[in-house]
Parts: C-alpha cells; structure tokens; sequence
C-alpha cells in the first residue's frame, strides 16, 4: 500500500539553527501538503506545493515538490521555541475527494 | 466563529461500550471526514461525506460508523469499543467536494481511551 516516510522522526535542535526535513514515497503526486500540530489540537496547514520543482516559502519556512514527484521537503530556518510540533507531509488520496494520507511524522523540539 | 467543533475532548470507555464523538461545523461546508491518529502512524481517514445524505468509506472504517443528516453534523459511532481503537480522533471539513485540500480545517480532537 501507499506510504509516505519522513525523516527525521524527531529532531532536538538549539534555537536560532536551522531545520530540514523530508518525505519520500513509492507512488507520485500532484499534490503535496505540510501541515504542523502542536500538542492538543489538530493539524494546520503550512505550505501546499502543486507543480514538479516548485519551490515555496511562508515566512521562515520553506518547502519544494521534488522533481520526480516522489518526495517533499520542508526547511525551517532560524528556528524558534514556538517552532515546537509535529510536522506532517501529506498528499491526496486517490478518492476523487479532499480526503489525505498523511505521513509519519517528525517531532521538533527546540532548546532555548 | 467556532469552526469545527469536537466533543468531547477526552472520553474512555470500556471494552464493549457504544458511544458517538459528535463533529460540527459552522461554516456551510459540504465535505466532512474523520481521520484517527496513533503515534508513530500519522492520521489515517476513517469516513468521509460529500454532503447531507451521502458518506463513504476511508482507509480504516471497520468499527466505526457514520451518518451525515444535516450539513452541519458527521457524528463518528463506536458500536462496541475495542482496546485497538484507543486513539486520537480528528474530525475535518472543506468548503467543496474536492480539489479543496488547501482549505481543509481540523478540529481539536478527542482522546478516547478504551480499556
């Protein structure tokens, strides 16, 4: 079946360094989506990349739809406690409606 | 605005036990969905509707029941809880039927704990 793997699954970083983390899969996408989840509530959305190569930036975030279609990847720079979370990837499933499957996961923590 | 709102926040159960983790939204949209999340796994989609009166299955449905009457509500029912279903239960919703991922709003979750 489909799965998105990212990696790191966790990272501890010092605050004000920088972040890098990806999601690769056997299957390609058209669609690829970076979502954060603090603790106790749901996932929001960061970035949505929708073109091979395109490379997009919110703020200190950035991420890109890799070439072949099979991987993402999201770099934070300068990161900050608030940065703390559970970063996701996802892309569409193949149901004709807004439904994702989600990846792993990489849990960031950010020492002050 | 209260956008898409989950209750309860925190319930457990016993083996056995039937409940409904209720789901709504304020904002008119059409599509609706439940997804659970377990650690290590992602979210993973249980049932998802289209609008009033029609709903579909997801990744993991078995166990889980859906109903959507009114284009408000998508209840998720446990009919009889099982210890595998211990999980974090997130409900969502988009403005239209599809193509509308960008615009998909989570509610905060229910932790429910089966024992």
């Amino acid at each position: 079946g489909q799965q998105l793997n990212q990696s790191p699954q966790s990272m501890f970083i010092q605050e004000g360094e920088d972040v890098s983390m990806n999601c690769t899969s056997s299957s390609i996408f058209n669609t690829w989506l970076w979502y954060k989840q603090e603790p106790g509530e749901g996932p929001v959305l960061l970035i949505a990349l929708y073109k091979a190569g395109e490379l997009t930036s919110n703020g200190r975030l950035t991420a890109q739809f890799g070439i072949t279609r099979k991987d993402s990847f999201l770099n934070i720079s300068a990161s900050i406690p608030s940065d703390v979370g559970i970063y996701f990837c996802a892309a569409p499933l193949q149901t004709g409606a807004n439904n994702l499957f989600f990846g792993t996961g990489t849990r960031l923590t950010v020492i002050p | 605005n209260a956008g898409v709102t989950q209750t309860p926040k925190f319930q457990v159960l016993k083996t056995g036990q039937s409940m409904t983790l209720q789901c709504a939204q304020d904002m008119n949209h059409e599509y609706m969905s439940w997804y659970r999340q377990d650690p290590g796994m992602g979210l993973r989609l249980i049932h998802y509707s289209v609008g009033a009166g029609i709903t579909d299955q997801g990744e993991v449905p078995n166990g889980y029941n859906v109903s959507r009457s009114t284009t408000e509500d998508f209840p998720l029912r446990l009919l009889s809880a099982a210890p595998s279903q211990t999980s974090v239960y997130f409900c969502a919703s988009a403005p239209g039927i599809t193509g509308w991922e960008e615009k998909l709003f989570f509610g905060s979750g229910t932790q429910l704990s089966v024992l």
